[in-house]
């Protein structure tokens, strides 16, 4: 079965840091491009990053430079570096598969974690 | 980046009635070369994480009821369900993975009149 567990979440002051990791079981995290996801709570989705197969990684405007998407093919597992944290970075935070229905190309998300909870508060 | 926008931004229906909801982007995200549009959405339920119902703007996923359908191509979407489930309670989601910054709608919810 095909299965994402994301965990690290927690409560860190602004300026803070932290690191997600999302455990993969079922197919290989580096044979496919994988996403962070976020939602702030009561909002809307915000695509964060990706880590292509090759392992290219491509961000957000709003974490470019304070966030690094990466992996470890050893584990199995995906994880994103959060640097210098703000109270509007507050959000659960989903590990999603790109689908890979196109080799080589972007595709929808077929698989999601539970999401991992990051509140960023004094 | 490609600006995504779903009408309305939520919608009461009932039961057995078809519900329809709309997407637009702010620049096509049909891909000459295969003739597909990169649009996807998703279907989100208090407590849980997106589920993927709909891609390339009208394939529906495995094991999604057939009331899901999804029609459209260039910039203008539609997600409808042919005949509202209770189960159908949620927030549902369009994104274009035509390129990056992939990018959501803002969310639609759809309730039970």
């Amino acid at each position: 079965e095909v299965q994402l567990v994301e965990s690290g979440g927690g409560l860190v002051q602004p300026g803070g840091s932290l690191r997600l990791s999302c455990a993969a079981s079922g197919f290989t995290v580096s044979s496919n491009y994988m996403n962070w996801v976020r939602q702030a709570p009561g909002e809307g989705l915000e695509w964060v990053s990706i880590i292509y197969s090759g392992g290219n990684t491509y961000y957000a405007d709003s974490v470019k430079g304070r966030f690094t998407i990466s992996r470890d093919n050893s584990k199995n597992t995906l994880y994103l570096q959060m640097n210098s944290l703000r109270v509007e970075d507050t959000a659960v935070y989903y590990c999603a598969r790109d689908s890979g229905r196109v080799r080589g190309e972007n595709s929808d998300f077929d698989c999601w974690g539970q999401g991992t909870l990051v509140t960023v508060s004094s | 980046d490609i600006v995504m926008t779903q009408s309305p931004d939520s919608l009461a229906v009932s039961l057995g009635e078809r519900a329809t909801i709309n997407c637009k982007s702010s620049q096509s995200v049909l891909y000459r070369s295969n003739n597909k549009d990169y649009l996807a959405w998703y279907q989100q339920k208090p407590g849980q994480p997106p589920k993927l119902l709909i891609y390339w703007a009208s394939t529906r996923e495995s094991g999604v009821p057939d009331r899901f359908s999804g029609s459209g191509s260039g910039t203008d979407f539609t997600l409808t369900i042919s005949s509202l489930q209770a189960e159908d309670v949620a927030v549902y989601y369009c994104q274009q993975y035509y390129s990056t910054p992939y990018t959501f709608g803002q969310g639609t919810k759809l309730e039970i009149k």
